[in-house]
């Protein structure tokens, strides 16, 4: 398809468990944002990256949560040692601007991750 | 960064005009407003964008102030299908989501 596509959709995990969620923007898409989206809440901004390099990871709530896209494509949400705080809508989206979002913004469906 | 202000909820009937308001007082010359909106189940989906001047696309209008502190989406005709949360956000580097208006159409 040509939209951005998340895997797994749904994902539970046991507290403690590491887990890695798989993004794949539109191709050709310079930008590339993760949100974490609460029961209830807006989405909350995570990371952004440009081509291969993460700009920014001010939004990234500990050293828990690791971001990469190391050939400017695919990108993987990595976080260790889960806790029942993570649960939550894991959204990515990808933009063709590379000065940020001047442009419309496409986002995936999510990952909805259950930690029990 | 940049706020924005939107009502929690407002409610429409089928087929009429929703006019949506969002209040953003601290905006700065190179902050671009953009609307998105989000269905049940999900992610956000953009709906329209724009600097200074008013614009027009398939799904919407956009109104900006011309000072720039408000601006309002108007839904022209409100289907079932319109039923979502709308945000209202302001960026020059990334999209810094509120808690949106929900919007509640009646047939």
């Amino acid at each position: 398809g040509a939209g951005v596509s998340q895997s797994p959709r749904y994902k539970v995990a046991k507290r403690g468990q590491d887990v890695a969620l798989r993004c794949d923007p539109i191709s050709g898409h310079v930008s590339l944002f993760w949100y974490q989206q609460a029961l209830g809440q807006g989405p909350e901004f995570l990371t952004y990256f440009q081509n291969e390099a993460q700009l920014d990871k001010s939004g990234l709530p500990s050293d828990r949560f690791f971001a990469e896209r190391p050939e400017g494509s695919v990108s993987t949400l990595k976080i260790q040692r889960t806790q029942q705080e993570d649960s939550a809508v894991y959204l990515c989206a990808s933009s063709l601007s590379r000065q940020g979002l001047n442009t419309e913004a496409f986002f995936g469906q999510g990952t909805r991750l259950t930690v029990v | 960064d940049a706020k924005t202000t939107q009502p929690n909820s407002m409610e429409s009937n089928e087929e009429e005009p929703v006019h949506l308001p969002c209040n953003h007082s601290t905006i700065s010359g190179t902050d671009y407003i953009h609307w998105y909106r989000q269905l049940p189940s999900q992610g956000p989906e953009y709906v329209i964008h724009g600097l200074t001047s008013n614009v027009n696309n398939r799904m919407a209008s956009l109104a900006i102030a011309e000072d720039r502190k408000s601006s309002t989406l108007i839904l022209h005709r409100a289907t079932l299908r319109d039923a979502a949360v709308y945000y209202c956000i302001l960026s020059w580097g990334k999209l810094q989501f509120g808690a949106g208006t929900q919007v509640v159409v009646t047939p």
